[in-house]
Protein backbone atom coordinates (compact mmCIF):
# COMPACT_ATOMS: atom_id res chain seq x y z
CA UNK A 1 0.00 0.00 0.00
CA UNK A 2 1.34 3.30 -0.83
CA UNK A 3 1.98 5.66 1.94
CA UNK A 4 3.50 7.68 4.23
CA UNK A 5 4.25 6.95 7.56
CA UNK A 6 5.38 8.96 11.19
CA UNK A 7 6.82 7.87 14.41
CA UNK A 8 6.34 8.12 16.82
CA UNK A 9 2.66 9.25 16.40
CA UNK A 10 2.33 10.99 20.07
CA UNK A 11 5.49 11.76 22.05
CA UNK A 12 5.66 13.81 25.29
CA UNK A 13 9.24 14.92 25.95
CA UNK A 14 11.24 17.88 27.88
CA UNK A 15 12.35 20.91 26.96
CA UNK A 16 16.30 20.36 26.01
CA UNK A 17 16.04 16.58 25.30
CA UNK A 18 17.13 16.24 21.60
CA UNK A 19 14.36 14.26 19.51
CA UNK A 20 13.80 12.76 16.08
CA UNK A 21 10.93 12.51 14.26
CA UNK A 22 10.86 10.01 11.16
CA UNK A 23 9.24 9.85 8.10
CA UNK A 24 9.47 7.54 5.57
CA UNK A 25 7.73 7.25 2.13
CA UNK A 26 7.16 3.76 -0.04
CA UNK A 27 6.55 6.11 -3.44
CA UNK A 28 9.83 6.38 -4.54
CA UNK A 29 9.41 9.96 -3.98
CA UNK A 30 11.86 12.87 -4.84
CA UNK A 31 9.54 15.50 -2.87
CA UNK A 32 9.67 15.24 0.45
CA UNK A 33 8.28 18.19 3.21
CA UNK A 34 7.80 18.65 7.09
CA UNK A 35 5.10 20.71 8.03
CA UNK A 36 3.82 21.97 11.66
CA UNK A 37 -0.17 22.87 12.29
CA UNK A 38 -1.21 25.20 15.24
CA UNK A 39 -4.71 26.25 16.05
CA UNK A 40 -5.52 29.46 14.06
CA UNK A 41 -2.14 29.63 11.97
CA UNK A 42 -3.01 26.70 9.60
CA UNK A 43 -0.59 24.50 8.27
CA UNK A 44 3.46 26.19 8.40
CA UNK A 45 6.59 24.25 6.15
CA UNK A 46 9.13 23.59 7.91
CA UNK A 47 11.47 22.36 5.47
CA UNK A 48 11.33 20.72 2.22
CA UNK A 49 13.56 18.30 0.20
CA UNK A 50 13.41 18.50 -3.69
CA UNK A 51 15.72 15.13 -3.59
CA UNK A 52 18.87 13.29 -1.88
CA UNK A 53 21.11 15.56 -0.12
CA UNK A 54 18.81 18.39 -1.42
CA UNK A 55 17.20 20.76 1.42
CA UNK A 56 15.51 24.34 1.63
CA UNK A 57 13.76 25.83 4.26
CA UNK A 58 10.17 26.48 4.59
CA UNK A 59 8.87 29.39 6.46
CA UNK A 60 9.46 28.02 10.36
CA UNK A 61 12.87 26.65 10.19
CA UNK A 62 14.10 28.06 13.04
CA UNK A 63 14.83 25.23 16.06
CA UNK A 64 14.47 22.18 13.50
CA UNK A 65 17.02 19.91 11.34
CA UNK A 66 16.49 17.75 8.76
CA UNK A 67 18.63 15.37 6.46
CA UNK A 68 17.60 13.53 2.90
CA UNK A 69 20.44 10.80 3.21
CA UNK A 70 18.18 8.29 1.09
CA UNK A 71 15.28 8.89 -1.13
CA UNK A 72 12.49 7.24 1.00
CA UNK A 73 13.61 8.93 4.06
CA UNK A 74 13.07 12.56 5.85
CA UNK A 75 13.89 12.78 9.63
CA UNK A 76 12.80 15.63 10.96
CA UNK A 77 15.15 16.67 14.48
CA UNK A 78 14.60 19.10 17.28
CA UNK A 79 18.14 19.51 18.72
CA UNK A 80 17.00 21.11 21.98
CA UNK A 81 12.93 21.14 21.94
CA UNK A 82 11.39 24.35 23.66
CA UNK A 83 7.71 24.49 24.42
CA UNK A 84 6.67 26.59 21.96
CA UNK A 85 7.50 23.28 19.33
CA UNK A 86 4.47 21.29 21.00
CA UNK A 87 2.17 20.85 18.04
CA UNK A 88 1.21 18.54 15.38
CA UNK A 89 3.79 17.75 12.54
CA UNK A 90 2.84 16.25 9.52
CA UNK A 91 5.63 14.30 6.37
CA UNK A 92 4.32 14.88 3.58
CA UNK A 93 5.59 13.38 -0.11
CA UNK A 94 4.96 14.01 -3.90
CA UNK A 95 6.66 13.07 -6.79
CA UNK A 96 8.46 15.27 -9.13
CA UNK A 97 6.24 17.21 -11.22
CA UNK A 98 2.84 15.72 -9.88
CA UNK A 99 -0.38 17.55 -8.26
CA UNK A 100 -0.73 14.99 -5.35
CA UNK A 101 1.35 15.64 -2.28
CA UNK A 102 0.14 12.41 0.00
CA UNK A 103 0.72 13.60 3.68
CA UNK A 104 1.43 10.77 6.72
CA UNK A 105 -0.65 10.81 9.78
CA UNK A 106 1.18 13.10 11.98
CA UNK A 107 2.88 13.46 15.05
CA UNK A 108 1.22 14.80 18.04
CA UNK A 109 4.18 16.60 20.13
CA UNK A 110 4.32 18.28 23.61
CA UNK A 111 7.60 19.85 25.17
CA UNK A 112 6.85 20.45 28.65
CA UNK B 1 6.93 37.11 2.31
CA UNK B 2 4.76 34.72 0.97
CA UNK B 3 1.11 35.30 2.45
CA UNK B 4 -1.98 33.27 1.79
CA UNK B 5 -5.34 34.34 3.35
CA UNK B 6 -8.44 32.57 3.35
CA UNK B 7 -12.25 33.27 4.04
CA UNK B 8 -14.24 32.82 5.76
CA UNK B 9 -12.46 31.67 8.43
CA UNK B 10 -15.13 29.17 9.82
CA UNK B 11 -19.09 28.52 8.06
CA UNK B 12 -21.48 26.59 9.47
CA UNK B 13 -24.65 25.72 6.67
CA UNK B 14 -27.56 23.04 6.07
CA UNK B 15 -27.03 20.03 4.02
CA UNK B 16 -28.31 21.27 0.49
CA UNK B 17 -26.81 24.77 0.88
CA UNK B 18 -23.70 25.81 -1.41
CA UNK B 19 -20.87 27.41 -0.07
CA UNK B 20 -17.86 29.33 -1.71
CA UNK B 21 -14.80 29.46 0.30
CA UNK B 22 -12.20 32.01 -0.84
CA UNK B 23 -8.47 32.06 -1.16
CA UNK B 24 -6.22 35.49 -1.87
CA UNK B 25 -2.76 35.42 -2.26
CA UNK B 26 0.68 37.45 -2.41
CA UNK B 27 3.44 35.82 -3.80
CA UNK B 28 6.82 36.61 -4.73
CA UNK B 29 7.14 33.57 -7.76
CA UNK B 30 3.73 32.54 -7.85
CA UNK B 31 3.70 28.52 -9.16
CA UNK B 32 0.19 27.12 -8.94
CA UNK B 33 -2.77 26.79 -5.88
CA UNK B 34 -3.76 23.98 -3.98
CA UNK B 35 -6.43 23.08 -2.12
CA UNK B 36 -7.01 20.58 0.44
CA UNK B 37 -9.51 18.82 2.59
CA UNK B 38 -8.75 17.95 5.81
CA UNK B 39 -10.80 16.18 8.20
CA UNK B 40 -10.22 14.45 11.41
CA UNK B 41 -6.29 12.98 10.40
CA UNK B 42 -4.07 14.61 7.64
CA UNK B 43 -4.86 17.09 4.62
CA UNK B 44 -5.88 14.96 1.53
CA UNK B 45 -5.55 16.82 -1.56
CA UNK B 46 -8.45 18.12 -3.42
CA UNK B 47 -7.29 20.24 -6.57
CA UNK B 48 -4.25 22.04 -8.14
CA UNK B 49 -4.90 25.33 -10.14
CA UNK B 50 -1.70 27.09 -12.83
CA UNK B 51 -1.94 29.54 -15.07
CA UNK B 52 -2.55 26.72 -17.98
CA UNK B 53 -5.42 25.20 -15.72
CA UNK B 54 -7.82 27.98 -14.15
CA UNK B 55 -10.66 25.58 -13.38
CA UNK B 56 -11.39 22.78 -11.98
CA UNK B 57 -14.48 20.40 -10.67
CA UNK B 58 -14.81 17.08 -9.47
CA UNK B 59 -18.24 16.16 -8.59
CA UNK B 60 -19.56 18.79 -6.33
CA UNK B 61 -17.20 20.69 -5.94
CA UNK B 62 -15.00 23.12 -8.33
CA UNK B 63 -12.55 25.83 -7.63
CA UNK B 64 -10.94 28.75 -9.87
CA UNK B 65 -8.41 30.54 -10.11
CA UNK B 66 -8.21 34.64 -11.16
CA UNK B 67 -4.96 35.41 -11.77
CA UNK B 68 -5.56 39.19 -11.93
CA UNK B 69 -6.84 39.45 -8.69
CA UNK B 70 -4.47 37.22 -7.27
CA UNK B 71 -7.66 34.71 -5.52
CA UNK B 72 -9.47 31.13 -5.91
CA UNK B 73 -12.39 30.09 -4.86
CA UNK B 74 -13.58 26.95 -3.97
CA UNK B 75 -17.35 26.06 -5.11
CA UNK B 76 -19.24 23.05 -3.34
CA UNK B 77 -23.16 22.87 -4.36
CA UNK B 78 -25.35 20.54 -2.34
CA UNK B 79 -23.84 20.22 0.44
CA UNK B 80 -23.45 16.97 2.56
CA UNK B 81 -22.58 16.52 6.42
CA UNK B 82 -19.50 14.68 4.58
CA UNK B 83 -18.30 18.12 3.64
CA UNK B 84 -17.87 18.98 7.29
CA UNK B 85 -13.94 19.77 7.15
CA UNK B 86 -11.07 22.16 7.40
CA UNK B 87 -10.59 23.42 3.65
CA UNK B 88 -6.98 24.59 3.10
CA UNK B 89 -5.52 26.99 0.25
CA UNK B 90 -1.76 26.51 -0.41
CA UNK B 91 -0.03 28.47 -2.55
CA UNK B 92 3.55 26.82 -4.57
CA UNK B 93 6.48 29.03 -4.80
CA UNK B 94 9.39 27.72 -7.21
CA UNK B 95 11.32 28.10 -10.48
CA UNK B 96 12.15 24.80 -12.47
CA UNK B 97 9.78 22.12 -13.45
CA UNK B 98 8.36 21.58 -10.20
CA UNK B 99 7.14 23.47 -7.04
CA UNK B 100 9.25 23.04 -3.49
CA UNK B 101 7.87 25.83 -1.06
CA UNK B 102 4.48 25.41 0.16
CA UNK B 103 2.39 28.71 1.85
CA UNK B 104 -0.77 27.44 3.94
CA UNK B 105 -3.81 29.79 4.52
CA UNK B 106 -5.43 29.46 7.92
CA UNK B 107 -7.90 27.19 6.53
CA UNK B 108 -11.84 27.46 6.69
CA UNK B 109 -13.59 25.29 9.30
CA UNK B 110 -16.91 24.40 7.12
CA UNK B 111 -19.57 22.83 9.32
CA UNK B 112 -22.54 21.35 7.29
CA UNK B 113 -25.55 20.46 9.51
CA UNK B 114 -28.11 17.80 8.70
Amino acid sequence: EAQVTQNPRYLITVTGKKLTVTCSQNMNHEYMSWYRQDPGLGLRQIYYSMNVEVTDKGDVPEGYKVSRKEKRNFPLILESPSPNQTSLYFCASRATGGDTQYFGPGTRLTVL
Amino acid sequence: EDKVVQSPLSLVVHEGDTVTLNCSYEVTNFRSLLWYKQEKKAPTFLFMLTSSGIEKKSGRLSSILDKKELSSILNITATQTGDSAIYLCAVANAGGTSYGKLTFGQGTILTVHP
